[in-house]
């Protein structure tokens, strides 16, 4: 099965950029999406198809997908964007998740 | 606004069963696919299960193939998930979620505020 490999944690100063990358063996084949998830809430599309944004979605949050690694960046990072990010691929009718990386702005 | 409400959640001893239902508005609920995908406490996200927009097919994770199975009413805008032979293993947040609509690419872009499921003695 296919497997996607997210870092547990990435911390972030408040205003710079953070990137989160989510490996896997030619990820760049497959369609990657990403969710957030903050503290006791549901979670939340923020990234489909590699690159597009969901309305409601600023554009300091983008994907992109390349080689064997797909990256979530979110540019001047806000402390509402503390949370945990998954992404999200669909292979051999199954849905995949990365074990999830915890953002942490400082 | 397009709104996904679960409900059916509870404890329940291990070997039992238990039907979740995920109440669907304010959308075409016919017109898409429709996901399950739990969270263990403390743990990332699971994908369980698919069911395409007229339930032609359906596709489960192989955790919990052969013991639960995901069905929809569309004339009552409803998903559901049976669970059957209920494990510990199975203890986790039960979240419903639309699928995004690009055919064959399957993601989730609304979901439910989930329903918590306890399988204990």
């Amino acid at each position: 099965s296919f497997e996607l490999t997210q870092p547990l944690s990435v911390s972030v100063a408040l205003g710079k950029t953070a990137r989160i990358t989510c490996g896997g063996n030619n990820i760049a084949n497959k369609n990657v999406h990403w969710y957030q998830q903050r503290p006791g809430q549901a979670p939340m599309l923020v990234i489909y198809r590699n690159s597009n944004r969901p309305s409601g979605i600023p554009e300091r949050i983008s994907g992109s997908n390349s080689g064997n690694t797909a990256t979530l960046t979110i540019s001047s990072a806000q402390a509402g964007d503390e949370a945990d990010y998954y992404c999200q691929v669909w292979d051999s009718n199954t849905g995949v998740f990365g074990g999830g990386t915890e953002l942490t702005v400082l | 606004q397009v709104q996904l409400v679960e409900s059916g959640g509870g404890v329940v001893q291990p070997g039992r069963s238990l039907r979740l239902s995920c109440a669907a508005s304010g959308f075409t609920f016919r017109s898409y696919a429709m996901h399950w995908v739990r969270q263990a406490p403390g743990k990332g996200l699971e994908w369980v299960a698919l069911i395409l927009y007229d339930g032609s097919n359906q596709y489960y994770a192989d955790s919990v193939k052969g013991r639960f199975t995901i069905s929809r009413d569309n004339s009552k805008n409803t998903l559901y998930l049976q669970m059957n032979s209920l494990r510990a293993e199975d203890t986790a947040v039960y979240y419903c979620a639309r699928d995004g609509g690009y055919g064959a690419i399957y993601y989730m872009d609304v979901w439910g505020k989930g329903t918590t499921v306890t399988v204990s003695s």
